[in-house]
């Protein structure tokens, strides 16, 4: 079974300060992990995706991502937050060798806020 | 590119009616998949397809629930008759692979009275 863990509801930063939100996960094979990100009355925006390769992945609006197969980790960071990335931001994995048919488990999200 | 277009965008209706909420994907995308998210229970997949056909439906609450995709542009999810916990917002997605990036239309608000 597949299954995805967004330890923190929310996060707060200061903008101009680095952003982590993290994600741990658990699969049987090997995983295909993404980020996505949550505006209000929006539907979720993909932001980045780790699938095989380097473990440092580089997504839009300046993110990036760090595969850590040992600590089974996907944390998302942002080395200066700007006000605007204030949203809800979903981790999300895929077992590739999964019998659920190779759904995406989202986790619960976490909720960002970047003050000025 | 237009992006997964979904309507209405808000629904109010009373227990016991009939809802139909629609989806159209982005054009070339193999899969779509339907969606609930509810503030007590997150993001939930209830169904999706590949070229038009329903691969797993695990996730539909109940015999009340049922979703058709009669074209590579055209889905429906039903809910016959509905009831006041089926107030969530439904959100539609598509992608070209399961691999590859889903991308969310801006969901139905649908709220049951």
């Amino acid at each position: 079974a597949q299954s995805v863990a967004q330890p923190e509801d929310q996060v707060n930063v200061a903008e101009g300060n680095p952003l982590t939100v993290k994600c741990t996960y658990s699969v049987s094979g090997n995983p295909y992990l993404f980020w996505y990100v949550q505006y209000p009355n929006r539907g979720l925006q993909f932001l980045l995706k780790y699938i095989t390769g380097d473990n440092l992945v580089k997504g839009s609006y300046g993110f990036e991502a760090e595969f850590n197969k040992s600590q089974t980790s996907f944390h998302l960071k942002k080395p200066s937050a700007l006000v605007s990335d204030s949203a809800l931001y979903f981790c999300a994995v895929r077992d590739e060798t999964t019998d659920s048919w190779g759904k995406l488990q989202f986790g619960a999200g976490t909720q960002v806020v970047v003050t000025p | 590119d237009a992006g997964v277009i979904q309507s209405p965008r808000h629904e109010v209706t009373e227990m016991g009616q009939e809802v139909t909420l629609r989806c159209k994907p982005i054009s070339g995308h193999d899969y779509l998949f339907w969606y609930r998210q509810t503030m007590m229970r997150g993001l939930e997949l209830l169904i999706y397809f590949n070229n038009n056909v329903p691969i797993d439906d695990s996730g539909m609450p109940e015999d009340r629930f049922s979703a058709k995709m009669p074209n590579a542009s055209f889905s429906t999810l039903k809910i016959q008759p509905s009831e006041p916990r089926d107030s969530a917002v439904y959100f539609c997605a598509s992608s070209i692979t399961m691999d590859q990036p889903q991308h969310f239309g801006d969901g139905t608000r649908l709220s049951i009275l």
